[in-house]
């Protein structure tokens, strides 16, 4: 099945840094690929997402590229702010899930945001 | 947007009894919903996958006996632990993707139940 890898478990950046988060999946045929910010003790949320026919997404301080022969994805935020520290976690939708489009999860990033 | 409630937000058990927890899609239809387990600090493993009007499929290692799914509409899908242990106790999240919005593939979360076990 589906194997997802994520880089690193933990970030510290200084306001204003970038960051970038990795990851890495095992099943050539998947598809979709979500990133999610989870804030303590809250849901995860839908940030942003991309599919395999485009190479990279942009919303605001926030993009998404994918290199499918490389089987990576990464996530870039630009201009940090405080409010951006939370868990990432980005996630592969394994295309042949029977069309269910489950999501197999990354262990998650640890952001911290330093003023 | 798409509102996934779930509930309760947390509960605490005694051992050996069952707890059921509820995922409603609020104001869309969800065909399928999902059952995720969290433990602190760590990721969100996929425990089932849930449609309605049929068995939920379950995920290597997930006992279909201990944790029953039930999905009876399109709006309501129900996860029952049943004879709780305390190794139970953990984060339990549900996410349901709608059936309309057929461009947004992506899952939309429940606020999660925390299950203590004593």
């Amino acid at each position: 099945g589906e194997n997802v890898e994520q880089h690193p478990s933990t970030l510290s950046v200084q306001e204003g840094d970038s960051a970038v988060i990795k990851c890495t999946y095992s099943d050539s045929a998947s598809n979709y690929f979500p990133w999610y910010k989870q804030e303590l003790g809250k849901r995860p949320q839908l940030i942003i997402d991309i599919r395999s026919n485009v190479g990279e997404k942009k919303d605001q301080r926030i993009a998404v590229t994918l290199n499918k022969t490389a089987k990576h994805f990464s996530l870039h935020i630009t201009e940090t702010q405080p409010e951006d520290s939370a868990v990432y976690f980005c996630a592969a939708t394994p295309l042949g899930s029977g069309g269910y489009n489950k999501l197999i999860f990354g262990a998650g990033t640890r952001l911290a945001v330093h003023p | 947007g798409a509102v996934v409630s779930q509930h309760p937000s947390w509960v605490i058990c005694k051992s050996g009894t069952s707890v059921k927890i509820e995922c409603r899609s609020l104001d869309f239809q969800a065909t399928t919903m999902f059952w995720y387990r969290q433990f602190p600090k760590q990721s969100l493993m996929l425990m089932a996958t849930s449609n309605e009007g049929s068995k939920a499929t379950y995920e290597q290692g997930v006992e279909k006996d201990k944790f029953l799914i039930n999905h009876a509409s399109l709006t309501l899908s129900t996860l029952t632990v049943t004879s709780a242990h305390p190794e139970d106790s953990s984060f339990y999240i549900c996410s349901a993707r709608d059936r309309v919005q057929g461009g947004v593939w992506g899952a939309f979360f429940g606020q999660g139940t925390r299950l203590t076990v004593v």
